[in-house]
């Protein structure tokens, strides 16, 4: 159980489009998913957390024009990078949370791996 | 910023029980311990957490002192496809701040 599915995998498109990542949780219910980024090397740094039915919550530092997140219903959230650039080539992961305020884990997508020419 | 501490990387032999430590020393009561890991280009796997107990799943054992300032994760028995780096994680359960921050990790490499 607690599957977490990402779309697409990898992705490479022209600098100044704009790229959809979706996260799905595929057999439970998530009030809340995380979006991170990670460089190669280095460890995950977490963008924002989605709530549904509210607005994300991001992390200092990233930009909420530049990243958007929607998490419209329980189990679908999605990060839209808007006008990407080569910068925001990177390894995005998404997670899930079962249930707010429990001891219960996250459980993460295989990621996304974003190219900008 | 992580609160954790961990070896940068470890060596194991194939079937050779694998022990990576863990420094949480400014754990507080309300905080758990995570254990993650990530194989190259995937997302982090969950593996075990505990609060205060040890702990064990068919993936892996939990050790943590009484003191809970540190831990120690088990693999008892290494195999190559657990070369990953893992993380361990403190993070608050009964509050808003439900995010994961990854520190550095530690890199097991698992050798015939």
């Amino acid at each position: 159980g607690a599957v977490v599915s990402q779309h697409p995998s990898w992705v490479i498109c022209k600098s100044g489009t704009s790229v959809k990542i979706e996260c799905r949780s595929l057999d439970f219910q998530a009030t809340t998913m995380f979006w991170y980024r990670q460089f190669p090397k280095q460890s995950l740094m977490l963008m924002a957390t989605s709530n549904e039915g509210s607005k994300a919550t991001y992390e200092q530092g990233v930009e909420k024009d530049k990243f958007l997140i929607n998490h419209a219903s329980l189990t679908l959230s999605t990060l839209t990078v808007t006008s990407a650039h080569p910068e925001d080539s990177s390894f995005y992961i998404c997670s899930a949370l079962v249930t707010f305020g429990s001891s219960q884990p996250q459980h993460f997508g295989d990621g996304t791996r974003l190219s900008i020419l | 910023d992580a609160k954790t501490t961990q070896p940068t990387s470890m060596d194991c032999a194939e079937g050779r029980a694998a022990n990576l430590p863990c420094n949480h020393s400014t754990i507080s009561g309300n905080e758990y311990v995570y254990w993650y890991r990530q194989i190259h280009s995937q997302g982090p796997q969950y593996i075990i957490h505990g609060l205060k107990n040890n702990e064990t799943n068919e993936m892996a054992s939990l050790i943590i002192t009484e003191d809970r300032k540190s831990s120690t994760l088990i693999l008892p028995h290494a195999t190559l496809r657990d070369t990953a780096v893992y993380y361990c994680i403190v993070r608050e359960r009964n509050t808003g701040f439900q995010k994961l921050v990854f520190g550095t990790g530690t890199r097991l490499l698992v050798s015939p």
